[in-house]
């Protein structure tokens, strides 16, 4: 069956911009997690959603949002970008995300900001 | 001090050698993941432990909940093992789900032929 799917997989935005991120999971998975991978931090847990609903949320500003929708795509939204939001970002997906599923990766949507 | 730590952080190896990657941590953990991540950035889970040892071919991880120690072994290394190994661990509490996770600095492992 078919992977996780990021869109787009590399992008360049203007400081102040807004960019938006689409994942799709594996058919059936209903749990989507986004982080963010930079050299400096490594991989950091943005947020988690489960049914439509975020779950969990990491540390991050309110301007990194996200969303799910009732075919479990996710998307997540970056508003007014800082140089520092330069990074891979990653989506990934459980079959539920509870008692402990194997998580399975996209490929990342490599975000430049100028 | 971070709540997962790895060793080494680089490693370099001759082809057929035996490598193992550790990973410590200080929290309840519920489940703990071994990832893969060739450059270009994709990751691909090899392992997801919450007790003893599993084996996938030349891959081995095992997991010591007591001692908060978690290894991930490579018998017969190849040059197409070279990949940046990450340990992550999902919190307690968070019934293994995804939330929440918490990611080694990473292991780059280097295996020269």
């Amino acid at each position: 069956k078919a992977g996780v799917t990021q869109t787009p997989r590399y992008l360049i935005k203007t400081r102040g911009q807004q960019v938006t991120l689409s994942c799709s999971p594996i058919s059936g998975h209903r749990s989507v997690s986004w982080y963010q991978q930079t050299p400096g931090q490594g991989l950091q847990f943005l947020f988690e959603y489960f049914s439509e609903t975020q779950r969990n949320k990491g540390n991050f500003p309110g301007r990194f949002s996200g969303r799910q929708f009732s075919n479990s795509r996710s998307e997540m939204n970056v508003s007014t970008l800082e140089l520092g939001d330069s990074a891979l970002y990653l989506c990934a997906s459980s079959a539920s995300g509870t008692g402990g599923n194997t998580i399975y990766f996209g490929e990342g949507s490599w975000l430049t900001v100028v | 001090k971070n709540e997962v730590e790895q060793s080494p952080q680089n490693l370099t190896a001759q082809e057929g050698e035996f490598i193992t990657i550790n990973c410590s941590y200080s929290v309840g953990i519920s489940a703990l993941h071994w990832l893969q991540q060739h450059p270009g950035g994709g990751i691909v889970s090899l392992f997801m432990l919450s007790s003893g040892k599993k084996k996938h071919g030349r891959l081995i991880a095992t997991i010591n909940i007591q001692e908060k120690h978690s290894s991930l072994h490579i018998t017969a290394s190849h040059p197409r093992d070279s990949a940046v190994y990450i340990c992550a661990v999902g919190k307690e509490g968070y019934g293994g789900s995804q939330g929440n996770l918490i990611f080694g600095k990473g292991t780059k492992l280097s295996v020269k032929p």
